[in-house]
């Protein structure tokens, strides 16, 4: 099974309609993050929580909220859909390591079409 | 100025070549350098890290970093058309965590049988 997964896979909504991306975790790490990727502009990170009871804006957190379920759940929430959130979303998990080191692994993404 | 700088490609090379891709950053306090491949329609897999000026080997993958310069660079020796995907380079802003972590746009690379 894989360790990082995202529900659904696919989405297609209406413009005003809300929404909500689902993200699970089995690697047991403390530290979640939201992103979203749009053709010419890479990765972007909307939000990140490194526990249950911590919730940090990033760079493109306008029009999204998340919410941290559980050490293993961290959900992104679109209140009103709007079409120029149409991308590819991805969830990632981290753990700091030794030497504070940490690698993000990243679930296998949300394609989501808003019309 | 952008963050983090790639060339977007398409890098194109022939089976069993050296693949060259380079990455600058701005930031000059940043301490914690990654590499990520990712194929198409797929999640970004990370292939390399590097904390320290000078190189790391894995495998067929070095990466090389230059704090001075703020240049940081991933060679693949010996091409393969599997290696065909888009490198991303990621680099944690200074005095941040991974929930700073900035990615470049990625290049292209093209692996010709």
């Amino acid at each position: 099974d894989a360790d990082v997964t995202q529900t659904p896979r696919n989405r297609i909504t209406k413009t005003g309609k809300r929404i909500m991306l689902e993200c699970s975790q089995t690697k047991g790490h403390d530290r979640m993050y939201w992103y979203r990727q749009d053709p010419g502009l890479g990765l972007r990170l909307i939000y990140y929580s490194f526990d249950v009871k911590d919730i940090n804006k990033g760079e493109i957190s306008d029009g999204y909220s998340v919410s941290r379920q559980a050490q293993a759940k961290f959900s992104l929430s679109l209140e009103s859909a709007i079409p120029n959130q149409t991308a590819l979303y991805f969830c990632a998990t981290s753990a700091l390591g030794p030497s504070s080191q940490e690698t993000q692994y990243f679930g296998p993404g949300t394609r989501l079409l808003v019309l | 100025q952008k963050e983090v700088e790639q060339n977007s490609g398409p890098l194109s090379v022939p089976e069993g070549a050296i693949a060259s891709l380079n990455c600058t950053y701005s930031d000059r306090g940043s301490q914690s350098f990654f590499w990520y491949r990712q194929y198409s329609g797929k999640s970004p897999e990370l292939i390399m890290s590097i904390y320290s000026n000078g190189d790391k080997e894995d495998g067929r993958f070095t990466a090389q970093l230059n704090k001075a310069s703020q240049y940081v660079s991933l060679l693949i020796r010996d091409s393969q058309p599997s290696d065909s995907a888009t490198y991303l380079c990621a680099v944690i802003r200074s005095g941040g965590s991974q929930g700073n972590l900035i990615f470049g746009k990625g290049t292209k690379l093209s692996v010709k049988p």
